[in-house]
């Protein structure tokens, strides 16, 4: 079966130009979460999602990011109005359900704003 | 505020050495202890976890060291190999929640 999958894998983005990164979860993973991973830094967390429902959004770190998942599946991460410091790697990852289940990442979409 | 320390940065040994990655935490809410290894391009892939009702746990070459008085857990790799060669993270998790915290990561080179 397939793992998590993330598109694109490379964005170039001008400063103040708007992106969209998709994340396909494994199918029927309840669970998805969206992490930030500066280079040489380990995964930082931004958001989680059950089903549909954003559960937990504390790691956004500016109102310029937003994301949804509208039918519990496919998941979006917006960054409007991209700035430098937005460069970074996103990671997608996705779990079943179960306390201690693990999370499964996809490759990432490494974001580059010039 | 780091949550999860974990040291040393980079970490290069021989094939046939054991490799020690280490991590300390600070919030004793924390009740769930990843290891994670990436490899270039790709993302974080589990390895081995701990629950602190233990404090050694094995699966193949890999082993978690828990100490819970110290708050500190770190990873061995047994008879490393060139292909164990990755970066590793420690990870934690608190309890009812689902926000995993991440140490910096520790790039292993096992050279031939």
């Amino acid at each position: 079966g397939a793992g998590v999958s993330q598109s694109p894998r490379y964005k170039v983005a001008k400063r103040g130009q708007d992106v969209a990164l998709r994340c396909d979860p494994i199918s029927g993973h309840v669970s998805l979460f969206w992490y930030q991973q500066a280079l040489g830094q380990g995964p930082e967390f931004l958001t989680y999602f059950q089903n549909e429902a954003q559960l937990d959004k504390s790691g956004l770190p500016s109102d310029r990011f937003f994301a949804e998942r509208p039918e519990g599946s496919v998941s979006t991460l917006k960054i409007q109005r991209t700035q430098q410091e937005d460069s970074a790697v996103y990671l997608c990852a996705s779990r079943s359900p179960g306390q201690w289940s693990e999370q499964f990442f996809g490759p990432g979409t490494r974001l580059t704003v010039l | 505020q780091q949550q999860v320390k974990q040291s040393p940065q980079s970490l290069i040994v021989q094939k046939g050495g054991i490799p020690i990655i280490n991590c300390a935490y600070e919030n004793t809410a924390f009740d769930y202890f990843p290891w994670y290894q990436q490899f270039p391009g790709k993302g974080p892939a589990l390895l081995i976890a701990i629950r602190p009702d233990v404090s050694e746990k094995k699966e193949g070459r890999f082993t978690i060291s828990f100490n819970k008085s110290a708050k500190q857990f770190s990873l061995h790799i047994m008879d490393s190999q060139p292909g164990d060669s990755a970066t590793y993270f420690c990870a934690a998790l608190q309890g009812g929640s689902e926000k995993l915290v991440f140490g910096k990561g520790t790039k292993l080179t096992v050279n031939p």
